[in-house]
């Protein structure tokens, strides 16, 4: 079952624009992570945060979290068409344990026009 | 330093059937995680390997098993293939310890079709 739910599913927006994303998850956590994947392939890390933080910043995005709405937000500043990806939260769980097993969300298509 | 290999890329294969896929790990990394993504959804967490022992599982039935090598390469074995098992395979391996010890490097996939 996933965890979490990315809204919106889908985004289209002009080379240029900011793009935000919204993640929530249900259960209590030990940190939310970004990843990017393109064209069905391999997962690309973009930032963590953990459940001590509120906000981080990375290059051109920054993430906020929000543990007592269970909720996260990831903005994409100035995007590019090279952007265009699928994007998905994930939370390591403090159940998981050791494991820091990984619980993604449904992902959001996020689609950068030229 | 080598990055998350997975093969084969792409594997077809009939209901009943069994498969096995193999996933080298990041140098360095100790630690190996299978992921399952049926299409158009987010990776579903199947089992984690740490030093040769299972330690952690998802919620996946037992025709779903690994192995980790000392090497640290992993494989995924799946017996009696079901239509549903169709998916994106993904592996991805970890350090137990580090600055890095909280982020998984994935590889490309193995996309298993089963008719």
């Amino acid at each position: 079952s996933q965890q979490g739910e990315e809204d919106p599913q889908a985004l289209s927006i002009q080379e240029g624009e900011n793009a935000t994303m919204n993640c929530s998850y249900k259960t209590s956590i030990n940190n939310l992570q970004w990843y990017r994947q393109n064209s069905g392939r391999g997962l690309v890390h973009l930032i963590l945060i953990r459940s001590n933080e509120r906000e981080k910043h990375s290059g051109r995005l920054r993430v906020t979290l929000d543990t007592s709405k269970k909720s996260s937000s990831l903005l994409i500043t100035a995007s590019r068409a090279a952007d265009t990806a699928s994007y998905f939260c994930a939370t390591v769980p403090i159940s998981s344990g050791s494991a820091r097993q990984l619980t993604f969300g449904s992902g959001t298509q996020l689609t950068v026009l030229p | 330093e080598t990055g998350v290999t997975q093969s084969p890329t792409h594997l077809i294969k009939t209901r009943g059937q069994q498969v096995t896929l193999r996933c080298s790990s990041q140098s360095g990394h100790n630690t190996v995680s299978w992921y399952q993504q049926a299409l158009g959804q987010g990776p579903q967490f199947i089992f984690q390997y740490y030093r040769e022992e299972e330690n952690g599982r998802g919620n996946f039935p037992p025709r779903f098993s690994g192995l980790q090598f000392p090497n640290y390469s992993s494989e995924l074995n799946v017996n009696a293939l079901e239509l549903d098992d169709s998916a994106l395979y993904l592996c991805a391996s970890s350090s137990s310890s580090g600055s890095t010890k909280n982020e998984q490097f994935f590889g490309p996939g193995t996309r298993l079709t089963v008719l």
